[in-house]
């Protein structure tokens, strides 16, 4: 069973702080990432893809991927209480999305 | 506008009562699917459509049914409906960068 794996959390950070968001996967096949957020009562949204080794910036997010490790990183600098949402990391793996668990982020002001 | 529509957003309904949600799209993606989402165990996909008349089992099909009888729509059926359905439903479609984007969720109560 390939699985994508990651802390539920919640991961609490003050604001202005950097939010380091994990997630591990099982399957070495997978090539691609993606990071979506979701609000409480909404539908995620794509923050960010990845798919080559190293860092990826957009803005205050840096998303990191160590195919080697097998783990793929969401970093949030500056975080705002607007960030307080749960983050959920998806690995593609056969034209298919595999999601982890979600991890709820809350920003304290 | 691109999006992804689903009705009902809300729906209560009581067990073995066939309902359907119908998902549509006006993107012409060809790649749509639904997902369940339950406290612990994040999105689950239910089945999955590369394109009209051709849908796969994802990875909880148990108790659904879908078809594609067009590009733009994609409903869920429930032909007897369990208590161990309640869930939010979200139904995606696929670019071709496999960005998913998804529809506003359904909120089921099966009692």
């Amino acid at each position: 069973q390939k699985e994508v794996e990651q802390n539920s959390g919640p991961l609490s950070v003050p604001e202005g702080a950097i939010a380091s968001l994990n997630c591990t996967y099982s399957d070495r096949g997978s090539q691609s990432f993606f990071w979506y957020r979701q609000y409480s009562g909404k539908s995620p949204e794509l923050i960010m893809f990845i798919y080559s080794n190293g860092d990826k910036e957009d803005g205050r997010f840096t998303a990191q991927l160590n195919k080697a490790s097998q783990y793929v990183s969401l970093l949030i600098r500056d975080s705002q209480p607007s960030d307080s949402a749960t983050y959920l990391c998806a690995g593609l793996e056969g034209g298919k999305l595999i999601f982890g668990q979600g991890t709820e982020l809350s920003v304290k002001p | 506008e691109a999006q992804v529509t689903q009705n009902p957003r809300y729906l209560i309904t009581v067990t073995g009562k066939k309902l359907t949600v119908t998902c549509s799209q006006n993107m012409n993606h060809e790649y749509m699917s639904w997902y369940r989402q339950d406290p612990g165990l994040g999105l689950r996909q239910i089945y999955y459509s590369m394109n009209v008349e051709v849908t796969d089992k994802g990875d909880v099909p148990e108790g659904y049914k879908v078809s594609r009888k067009e590009k733009r729509n994609f409903p869920l059926i429930l032909e007897s409906p369990s208590p161990n359905q309640t869930s939010l439903y979200f139904c995606a479609t696929c670019d071709s960068s496999y960005e998913q984007y998804f529809g506003p969720g359904t909120r089921l109560t099966v009692t």
